[in-house]
């Protein structure tokens, strides 16, 4: 079965760090681009970060640039996103996703998100 | 940046009729080198992730019913939903990743039963 499992989320404080973490199954993991979409509570979709193959292409939305970081390590089939110096704007449900180029680049493997919350 | 604006946010629907969602891109989505459309649609219930429902702006996921159609071109697409069923209750987004895969969803169309 495809799937994708994120893990890493819960409560931090303003400024503070998280690592989050989504586990690969069921496909060629090396093969695929992928990706952070985020929801705030009650908002719509946010896309926040893709990353290609092989990690040597990265790209961020403008709000999280120089704080997110994305990355992955296809040995392990899994994909990464550290957070720094969070905002409470950063609040929100990050989900990880597959990113199909041969789509026309659409998502079409999400995982169920993990939660993350910056409040002091 | 691609701003894609949906319309309307909201759209109440008796059951069996029919739902029409909108979405505008600033700027084409069309790619040259095979003249399709980079341009998706999703469903998203309460408490799930977003599931795909069209790709290339007119071809379905495979498994999604064929009451769920998409259209258009260049920078104005539609998502049609025939004969309404009640699963159908839902948020739907549009979404790009043009050119360079930086990526843009519209606000999202809530559809509630009339």
């Amino acid at each position: 079965e495809v799937q994708l499992v994120e893990s890493g989320g819960g409560l931090v404080q303003p400024g503070g760090s998280l690592r989050l973490s989504c586990a690969a199954s069921g496909f060629t993991f090396s093969n695929y681009w992928m990706s952070w979409v985020r929801q705030a509570p009650g908002k719509g979709l946010e896309w926040v970060a893709n990353i290609n193959q092989v990690g040597s292409e990265k790209y961020y939305v403008d709000s999280v640039k120089g704080r997110l970081t994305i990355s992955r390590d296809n040995a392990k089939n899994s994909l990464y996103l550290q957070m720094n110096s969070l905002r409470v704007e950063d609040t929100a449900v990050y989900y990880c996703a597959r990113l199909v180029l041969g789509i026309g680049y659409a998502f079409d493997i999400w995982g169920q998100g993990t939660m993350v919350t910056v409040s002091s | 940046d691609i701003v894609m604006t949906q319309s309307p946010d909201s759209l109440a629907v008796s059951l069996g009729e029919r739902a029409t969602i909108n979405c505008k891109s600033s700027q084409s989505v069309l790619n040259s080198s095979n003249n399709k459309n980079s341009l998706a649609w999703y469903q998203q219930k309460p408490g799930q992730p977003p599931k795909l429902l069209v790709y290339w702006a007119s071809t379905r996921e495979s498994g999604v019913p064929d009451r769920f159609s998409g259209s258009g071109s260049g920078t104005d697409f539609t998502l049609t939903i025939t004969s309404l069923q009640a699963e159908d209750v839902a948020v739907y987004y549009c979404q790009q990743c043009y050119n360079t895969p930086m990526c843009t969803f519209g606000q999202g169309t809530k559809l509630e039963l009339k």
